[in-house]
């Protein structure tokens, strides 16, 4: 089965400066590849996905690549702000079933 | 993106008794729901896919006869923890599949929280 390992486990920054959360999948067949996040207590929130027919998709101050040929995909956040605080979860999916990465504590400094 | 729901958001049971928790897709007619568990601190981990109509199909190590789903309409599918333990104390979470052609998203909903004493 498809196994995703995500890095780093926390991730503190200062508010302004970027965030980069890494993740790498195993099965070379997936190709649905979401990012969620989830503040505390809360259900995961998808904040934006990549399908593997492209290599970089960007919505504001977030963005996501895609490296099919190594197998890994990240997240960017830039201009980070403290209400980016949360818990970001990277998944990888061939069919309708995700394989959860085991997330990134964010913490955003003011 | 489809709107789901969770009932009860919390619930404290004594071990030995039984829980019921209910995921409702409110505006999308879902053929096929996710269970997940997630423990403090831990990531999502998937539990079961729920089928319409249908058997559910259990991940490894996961009881079924533990761990009842059953998805009679395409807006329902209910957990039950039957004889809780206190190990299973944790965060359910469930999810609703839409799909329409090549594309796929999965919606989660709130949660459930469950305490076993």
């Amino acid at each position: 089965g498809e196994n995703v390992e995500q890095h780093p486990s926390t991730l503190s920054v200062q508010e302004g400066d970027s965030a980069v959360i890494k993740c790498t999948y195993s099965d070379s067949a997936s190709n649905y590849f979401p990012w969620y996040k989830q503040e505390l207590g809360k259900r995961p929130q998808l904040i934006i996905d990549i399908r593997s027919n492209v290599g970089e998709k960007k919505d504001q101050r977030i963005a996501v690549t895609l490296n099919k040929t190594a197998k890994h995909f990240s997240l960017h956040i830039t201009e980070t702000q403290p209400e980016d605080s949360a818990v970001y979860f990277c998944a990888a999916s061939e069919s309708n079933m995700l394989t959860f990465g085991g997330g990134t504590r964010l913490m955003v400094k003011p | 993106g489809a709107v789901v729901s969770q009932h009860p958001s919390w619930v404290i049971c004594k071990s030995g008794t039984s829980v019921k928790i209910e995921c409702r897709s409110l505006d999308f007619q879902a053929t096929t729901m996710f269970w997940y568990r997630q423990f403090p601190k831990q990531s999502l981990m998937l539990m079961a896919t729920s089928n319409e109509g249908s058997k559910a199909t259990y991940e490894q190590g996961v009881e079924k006869d533990k761990f009842l789903i059953n998805h009679a309409s395409l807006t329902l599918s209910t957990l039950t923890v039957t004889s809780a333990h206190p190990e299973d104390s944790s965060f359910y979470i469930c999810s609703v599949e839409t799909s329409g052609g090549a594309r796929y998203e999965q919606y989660f909903g709130p949660g459930t929280r469950l305490t076993v004493t």
